[in-house]
């Protein structure tokens, strides 16, 4: 199976802010990583997938980028709506696998 | 609208069987793999099972091979999730999920709400 390592495991940012979350898989999964946000009692929500194409509707301060082993998803400008939990998934092969996540809370 | 309601989820004993079912609207649902996916504090997000718009091809986790069947309705708009033999690690919320075109990107666009499952005597 390939493991999906996610850091930081947690953030404090302040609203106005740039975030940078990393993603590293245990072997090269080409392009096939997708970023969701997932809200307290919510589902998780695609923001990004294949790296680095963004999901219909979603702000363009999220961004993706990477190859192989290493991603990156990047918040230009951390807006109050954005604290939140964001995951990363592999869709290279089944068992498709998670990310551990990354809390991002409020300074 | 494109929409997902996951229902079946309950309280049982370990060694019960449980059946969730997930109602897909606003798109069409023939077209579309579908996958659950379940979530558990401890664990994070996990991938359980996954099967192809026709239900020809079916894949599941090593952790539920042979306790659960995926299972798909087209006429009815309905995939399933029967889940038998039942462990307390099998205590989550399940959510359904819809994968994206083309489905071999693996990503999941469309989620349900959610269904809590609870493994417990």
């Amino acid at each position: 199976d390939i493991q999906m390592t996610q850091s930081p495991s947690s953030l404090s940012a302040s609203v106005g802010v740039r975030i940078i979350i990393t993603c590293r898989a245990s072997q090269s999964i080409n392009s096939f990583l997708n970023w969701y946000q997932q809200k307290p009692g919510k589902a998780p929500k695609l923001l990004i997938n294949t790296a680095s194409s963004l999901q219909s509707g979603v702000p363009s301060r999220f961004s993706g980028s990477g190859s192989g082993t290493d991603f990156t998803l990047t918040v230009s400008s951390l807006q109050p709506e954005d604290f939140a939990t964001y995951y990363c998934q592999q869709g290279f092969s089944t068992p498709l696998t998670f990310g551990g996540g990354t809390k991002v809370e409020i300074k | 609208e494109v929409q997902l309601v996951e229902s079946g989820g309950g309280l049982v004993q370990p060694g019960g069987s449980l059946r969730l079912s997930c109602a897909a609207s606003g798109f069409t649902f023939s077209s579309y793999w579908m996958v659950w996916v379940r979530q558990t504090p401890g664990k994070g997000l996990v991938w359980v099972s996954r099967i192809n718009s026709d239900a020809s091809s079916i894949g599941y986790a090593d952790s539920v091979k042979g306790r659960f069947t995926i299972s798909r309705d087209n006429a009815k708009n309905t995939l399933h999730l029967q889940m038998n033999s039942l462990r307390a690690e099998d205590t989550a919320v399940y959510y359904c999920a819809r994968l994206g075109l083309p489905y071999y990107y693996y990503y999941m666009d469309v989620w349900g709400n959610g269904t809590t499952v609870t493994v417990s005597s």
